[in-house]
């Protein structure tokens, strides 16, 4: 089983850059979350997703867009990058209906290691 | 923002040595989740506490939601070094917003040989 997928897994930009970020993942999953993950800092909420064409605003949205077109794939987008942005990204996807527990496990990614110079 | 507080950040013990972890907050929360994230990989799902008072075993892991549900904690007995790796602990934001946890700033634990 492949799970969540991340590409790249590591990537250097220079200042002004854009990029996407790939996530996909073939549990079905309805939920789909970016984070990112600072030295010491626990894990940020960027985005998330409830399902294809919805998306949400999470903890620290500015400067990131995302799109759900499909139910397996949840793009990050970085359009200028900027210093403050090197970071890694975690996507992760779970599973939920309204008949489930509101404690259904995240599925992540291994992650994109992003360095912005 | 609903703070999750983890103690201590940083923990590098002897293999065979016991330890606790603790994750705090100052509201109750309903429920709260404990991941394990190795270098280079991401976070994987160890436990979720949902009764207060709760208490689960895994192995020689020993997870116990406090009776207030504000705190828990996460106690390893005779570590060894496969468990060397980042505790995070977590809770749903809130209200209906499923799946917007809120990640503790993590514990680096090292158990040496």
């Amino acid at each position: 089983n492949a799970g969540v997928t991340q590409t790249p897994k590591f990537r250097i930009l220079k200042i002004g850059q854009s990029m996407t970020l790939q996530c996909t993942q073939d549990m079905n999953h309805n939920y789909m979350y970016w984070y990112r993950q600072d030295p010491g800092m626990g894990l940020k909420l960027i985005y998330y997703s409830v399902g294809a064409g919805i998306t949400d605003k999470g903890e620290v949205p500015n400067g990131y867009n995302v799109s759900r077109s499909t139910t397996e794939d949840f793009p990050l987008r970085l359009e200028l990058a900027a210093p403050s942005q090197t970071s890694v990204y975690f996507c992760a996807s779970s599973y939920y209906t309204v008949w489930s527990s509101y404690n259904s496990p995240l599925h992540f990614g291994n992650g994109t290691r992003l360095t912005v110079t | 923002t609903q703070l999750l507080e983890q103690s201590p950040q940083f923990l590098s013990i002897q293999e065979g040595e016991n330890l606790t972890v603790y994750c705090n907050s100052s509201s109750v929360f309903s429920s709260l989740q404990w991941y394990r994230q190795e270098p280079g990989e991401g976070p994987v799902l160890l436990v979720t506490v949902v009764t207060g008072g709760e208490v689960k075993k895994l192995k020689r892991l020993t997870f116990q939601f406090g009776d207030a549900r504000k705190d828990s904690s996460l106690h390893i007995t005779a570590a060894q070094p496969g468990d060397t790796g980042l505790y995070l602990c977590a809770r749903n934001a809130g209200g209906t917003s499923y799946g917007k946890l809120t990640f503790g700033q993590g514990t680096i634990l090292t158990v040496h040989p």
